[in-house]
């Protein structure tokens, strides 16, 4: 059972191209909803929280859609700098995950190229 | 910013040997976790601890491996026979409590290398 599928990737796009990535999850009771980047052997990092009614953070914007359990991220005018794994993450909600069981998924490799 | 560190960064052991994995949480933290990454594979959990015993643990925190809270500020991993297969990327996290806006801040890894 896959509890975080995404995009396998990799994606390779110039400098200022827009690049969404895409993440179903298998629980419907899933609570919280994460984008996390992670570079070449450095731990993940929180990159934005994903709220229901979508939320967007300068460049990124993410959007999670409940009944389709699906989840984005929106990467706009890429920067050499945005190359990284982009993991997306998901706390499943049963009585484990309120203490911080977090599912993540295999993450999609980004390049940016100049 | 505060961050949680990890020690050692790097550490390559026998097959059957005891290893201990350390982490200092953030200092007003109050749930701990243990994660680990296999090279080219996605994070997993392995276990939550609070209030000074294990929350939750998943299938792969078998009888080999354990937690301690030895003191106010360490948070320690211990696997007691290690196996070719545990070799990976072993994350230690905290965060301040429970609830959505609590987020879980990573240390920086420990990658262990079992030969």
């Amino acid at each position: 059972r896959k509890e975080v599928e995404q995009d396998p990737g990799p994606f390779n796009v110039p400098e200022g191209a827009t690049v969404a990535f895409n993440c179903t999850y298998s629980n419907s009771a899933s609570q919280s909803f994460f984008w996390y980047r992670q570079d070449c052997r450095k731990e993940p990092k929180l990159l934005m929280s994903v709220y229901s009614s979508g939320n967007e953070d300068g460049r990124f914007t993410a959007q999670l859609n409940r009944a389709s359990q699906y989840i984005s991220l929106l990467i706009r005018d890429s920067k050499l700098s945005d190359s990284a794994t982009y993991l997306c993450v998901v706390n499943m909600g049963d009585r484990g995950s309120t203490l911080g069981r977090l599912y993540f998924g295999r993450g999609t490799q980004l390049t940016v190229w100049p | 910013e505060p961050e949680v560190t990890q020690t050692p960064s790097h550490q390559v052991t026998q097959m059957g040997q005891e290893v201990i994995l350390r982490c200092v949480p953030i200092s007003n933290h109050l749930y701990f976790y243990w994660y680990r990454q296999i090279l080219g594979q996605k994070v997993e959990f392995l276990v939550s601890f609070y209030n000074n015993e294990i929350s939750e643990k998943s299938e792969i925190f078998d009888d080999q491996f354990s937690v301690e809270r030895p003191d106010g500020s360490n948070f320690t991993l211990k696997i007691r026979s290690t196996k070719l297969e545990d070799s990976a990327m072993y994350f230690c996290a905290s965060r301040v409590g429970q609830g959505f806006g609590n987020t879980i801040y990573f240390g920086e890894g420990s990658w262990l290398t079992v030969v």
